[in-house]
């Protein structure tokens, strides 16, 4: 119940297109979605995150959508840049007392010039 | 630099040997956790601490593993008698209190035993 599914594993979107992830849930104790973009060597850095008060949340090219009642979260990210071939994220957590992540397994995107 | 700082950044090892490692959060963070990422997965929780309390251990956190964060500082994860499977990337993050946004990990420091 812990787990967050995340797909597809790996992607390949080419330069000003649209790539999409998806996440799943299955513990609804979950308030919190971020999501985290990963390059080589480095650690998490915090793109965009969401609360299930709302069913999307837009940052730049970066939109979360959220359905609460499938359990599921998607990272749309629009006009896709090399820049931003890295290895991508997505995390729930809940409120018990401090902020416990539970990360998905990770999308390695490659967006082609 | 006001980003979280970990060191070493790769450490190699033989089977046996015990390691620790240090992480300096952010200086106005008070809440500190570990975290392991093993090759192609997410980030795994190991352990939190706020201030000098450590608060919660992952089951993942065996008897052989200890962190410590003395005065609410800095904070060191220390492995003995490390394994084979002890091999991934140690990361440390750190945050305010209850403002999920300010959560800055570092970049890591990868363990690899042979």
């Amino acid at each position: 119940q812990q787990q967050v599914k995340q797909s597809p594993q790996s992607l390949i979107v080419q330069k000003g297109g649209i790539s999409i992830i998806n996440c799943a849930y299955e513990n609804t104790a979950f308030d919190y979605f971020p999501w985290y973009q990963q390059f080589p060597g480095k650690g998490p850095a915090l793109l965009i995150a969401i609360r299930p008060d709302v069913s999307e949340k837009k940052e730049g090219r970066f939109t979360i959508s959220f359905n609460k009642s499938a359990k599921q979260f998607s990272l749309h990210i629009m006009d896709s840049q090399p820049g931003d071939s890295a290895t991508y994220f997505c995390a729930a957590s809940m409120n018990t007392g401090f902020q416990k992540l539970v990360f998905g397994t990770g999308t390695r995107l490659l967006v082609s010039p | 630099d006001t980003g979280v700082s970990q060191d070493p950044r790769h450490k190699i090892t033989k089977r046996g040997q015990n390691v620790t490692f240090r992480c300096d959060p952010i200086s106005e963070h008070n809440r500190l956790y570990w975290y392991r990422q093993t090759l192609g997965q997410g980030p795994e929780f190991l352990t939190y601490f706020q201030n000098e309390a450590q608060l919660e251990k992952s089951r993942l956190l065996s008897d052989r593993f200890s962190a410590e964060r003395p005065k609410g500082s800095f904070s060191t994860l220390e492995i003995q008698r490390t394994e084979q499977g002890d091999s991934a990337m140690y990361l440390c993050a750190s945050s305010f209190p209850g403002v999920a946004d300010g959560y800055t990990f570092g970049s890591g420091t990868r363990l690899t035993v042979v």
